[in-house]
Order: structure tokens, then C-alpha cells, then sequence
């Protein structure tokens, strides 16, 4: 049972681009999270999906930043008009229904130029 | 402040047991208690969870406090492999609320 992937594990953007991170959760789970990390702090969560639908994202900032979970494929975190301060890691988790354990995926380190 | 509170640092010996220690004072009665533990450059790894009575399983021992506002993290006989940063997690339904953790330095 492969783990939680993510892809890609380094992702460099100048400013003003868009930064598209996948995410593909362990084989059962319906559930995914998403949490970024800056340097030498803990994780801060972003939004939690399930299948087709967004259960909360009151850690996402209003603007620029969107995730989805469709039914087919990985979930994506979108992020346009990348600025210097989304520079961070991207971690993605997942869990089967009805279960309080996360699994975590390697992260996707971007970086903004 | 909803994170619960850890030690910045710890140090122990290799092959000795280690005692991480975390405050959770506004717990609530249905929070649970998680610890993950993360490695340079990798994703938080689960070790362990818990919501009232002492947990343990291969990797570690989890005792809660009575009261539950606080609760100790056990690895029995730590390896240099082990040395990591330690979270304490307040997890509140899914939200799992992340303080800045417990740097474990393992000394050979």
C-alpha cells in the first residue's frame, strides 16, 4: 500500500506565476488535508476535502490560493500570482472515513523567486 | 492560546529512555492527543495518539495525566535514529493544532 504522494517535491516559481501542487492520498482514504510549514515553525493547517467537496478552508487565505479534491485523480492545491512570502513546504495528508490519524505525504518544498 | 506547549530542546543518550513532556491545559473533553515526529526535509511521521488512558504501541508509550492537561511522550530506548522534532498535537475533530515542537538531540 504506496503512501501519500505528492508531486512535485521542489517547485521554483518567479512572482506572479502559478504554483500547481498535486497531492495523492493512500489507497482508501477519502479524506485530504493540506498544511504549510515555514522554517523552524509547526505545521498550519490550510483546508480539509473530501471527494468533490470542501469541508473547510478557514486556514486558506481569500485570495489567490484554492484546492480541490475531484472525483477522479489527485487533489491540487492552486496557488496564483505566487509572491515571495508563499515560499514554504506543502504538506499534504490523508485518512480513511471516521478516523482521527493523518498520514502525511513528503511535502512539496516552493520556492519563489 | 489553543497549541499545547512543549520544550524547544531535549538531549538524551543513545539507548537510553526519553521522557518528552507536553501542556495541554485548555484541553477539552473530546480532544485527543496526537504526537508525530519529523525529520529534516521529510513529511510529519504518526507515532502515537491517545484520549485518556495510557497508550502504547512498537514505536512509543503515551501517558495522559489524569487531569489531561498535560501528557509525556515514552521512547523506551532511543536510537540515533530517532532524533527528530516532536510534536504534541491538540487534535480538535480533524484539525490537528501544531505548537513548534521538541527538537530531540540523541548523543552516541
Amino acid at each position: 500500500n504506496a503512501g501519500v504522494m505528492q508531486n512535485p517535491r521542489h517547485l521554483v516559481r518567479r512572482r506572479g506565476q502559478e504554483a500547481r501542487l498535486r497531492c495523492s492520498p493512500m489507497k482508501g482514504h477519502s479524506h485530504v488535508y493540506w498544511y504549510r510549514q515555514l522554517p523552524e515553525e509547526g505545521l498550519k493547517f490550510m483546508v480539509y476535502l473530501q471527494k468533490e467537496n470542501i469541508i473547510d478552508e478557514s486556514g486558506m487565505p481569500k485570495e489567490r490560493f484554492s484546492a480541490e479534491f475531484p472525483k477522479e485523480g489527485p487533489s491540487i492545491l492552486r496557488i496564483q500570482q505566487v509572491v515571495r512570502g508563499d515560499s514554504a513546504a506543502y504538506f499534504c495528508a490523508s485518512s480513511p472515513p471516521s478516523d482521527r490519524g493523518q498520514f502525511f505525504g513528503p511535502g512539496t518544498r516552493l520556492t519563489v523567486l | 492560546d489553543a497549541k499545547t506547549t512543549q520544550p524547544n530542546s531535549m538531549e538524551s543518550n543513545e539507548e537510553e529512555p526519553v521522557h518528552l513532556p507536553c501542556n495541554h491545559s485548555t484541553i477539552s473533553g473530546t480532544d485527543y492527543i496526537h504526537w508525530y515526529r519529523q525529520l529534516p526535509s521529510q513529511g510529519p511521521e504518526y507515532v502515537i495518539h491517545g484520549l485518556t488512558s495510557n497508550v502504547n504501541n512498537r514505536m512509543a508509550s503515551l501517558a495522559i495525566a489524569e487531569d489531561r492537561k498535560s501528557s509525556t511522550l515514552i521512547l523506551h530506548r532511543a536510537t540515533l535514529r530517532d532524533a527528530a522534532v516532536y510534536y504534541c498535537i491538540k487534535a480538535s475533530n480533524y484539525q490537528l493544532i501544531w505548537g513548534a515542537g521538541t527538537k530531540l538531540i540523541i548523543k552516541p
